[in-house]
C-alpha cells in the first residue's frame, strides 16, 4: 500500500484557468502535509505547508481533510510559470517523509 | 538566502567503486536528510539524521550505505560498493527544528550514474 497517492496527470490547462490536485495518504497518525513543486531535473521546492483549517497563498490554497485522509492544492488564475510537477508530502514523526509520485502540470498559452 | 548545497553536481563511476556524496545544510539547522530521485519516479526517502545519529532510515538504506556528519558542517552519504541500480539524482535536506510543521529544504542535487 502506497503511504501517498496522486493523479499523476499530465494536467494541461489554459492561462488564466482553476486547476485542482488531490492526494490521499494512508497513515491515520501523519501530522505535517506540504505541497511542494519539482522543475524538471531540479529539486524539490516547497509551495505551502497544509494546515486544519485550510490555508491561501495569493494564487494557492490547500485543504487538508483528516477524516478522509485527504489534501487538495487549488492553483486559480494559472500562469505559464506554474507549470511543474507538483508533490504531496506527509509525515508522521518528522524524521520520515513520504512523497507522492506527483501530477504534471502544464500551463498552455 | 541560505541555502543547502551539495557537491558535485554530478558523480560518474565504475560499478563497485565506493562514492561520497557531500551536502553543507543550513547553518542553524538541527535535522539532515537523504532522498533519492530515480529518474522518472518519485522522491524516495532514505535516512535521517539528527544529534550525530541516524533517527530513521529506510529500506533502501541497507549496509552499503552510511551517513556521517564528521566536522559540523557536511553531511555525507557514502555509498560502499555502487551498483547500476543506484544511478539516480542523490538530493540533501535540512529541517530547522524537530516536530511536526517544519518544512525541509533541499539542496540541489547530486546525479549519481554508475557504469
Amino acid at each position: 500500500r502506497k503511504e501517498v497517492e496522486q493523479d499523476p496527470g499530465p494536467f494541461n490547462v489554459p492561462e488564466g484557468a482553476t486547476v485542482a490536485f488531490n492526494c490521499t495518504y494512508s497513515n491515520s497518525a501523519s501530522q505535517s502535509f506540504f505541497w511542494y513543486r519539482q522543475d524538471c531535473r531540479k529539486e524539490p521546492k516547497l509551495l505551502m505547508s497544509v494546515y486544519s483549517s485550510g490555508n491561501e497563498d495569493g494564487r494557492f490554497t490547500a485543504q487538508l481533510n483528516r477524516a478522509s485522509q485527504y489534501i487538495s492544492l487549488l492553483i486559480r488564475d494559472s500562469k505559464l510559470s506554474d507549470s511543474a510537477t507538483y508533490l504531496c508530502v506527509v509525515t508522521s514523526t518528522g524524521n520520515q517523509f513520504y512523497f507522492g509520485t506527483g501530477t504534471s502540470l502544464t500551463v498552455i498559452p | 538566502e541560505p541555502e543547502v548545497t551539495q557537491t558535485p553536481s554530478h558523480q560518474v563511476t565504475q560499478m563497485g567503486q565506493e562514492v561520497i556524496l557531500r551536502c553543507v545544510p543550513i547553518s542553524n539547522h538541527l535535522y539532515f536528510y537523504w532522498y533519492r530521485q530515480i529518474l522518472g519516479q518519485k522522491v524516495e526517502f532514505l535516512v535521517s539524521f539528527y544529534n550525530n545519529e541516524i533517527s530513521e532510515k529506510s529500506e533502501i538504506f541497507d549496509d552499503q550505505f552510511s551517513v556521517e556528519r564528521p566536522d559540523g558542517s557536511n553531511f555525507t552519504l557514502k555509498i560502499r560498493s555502487t551498483k547500476l541500480e543506484d544511478s539516480a539524482m542523490y538530493f540533501c535536506a535540512s529541517r530547522r527544528r524537530g516536530g511536526t510543521g517544519n518544512e525541509q529544504f533541499f539542496g540541489p542535487g547530486t546525479r549519481l550514474t554508475v557504469l
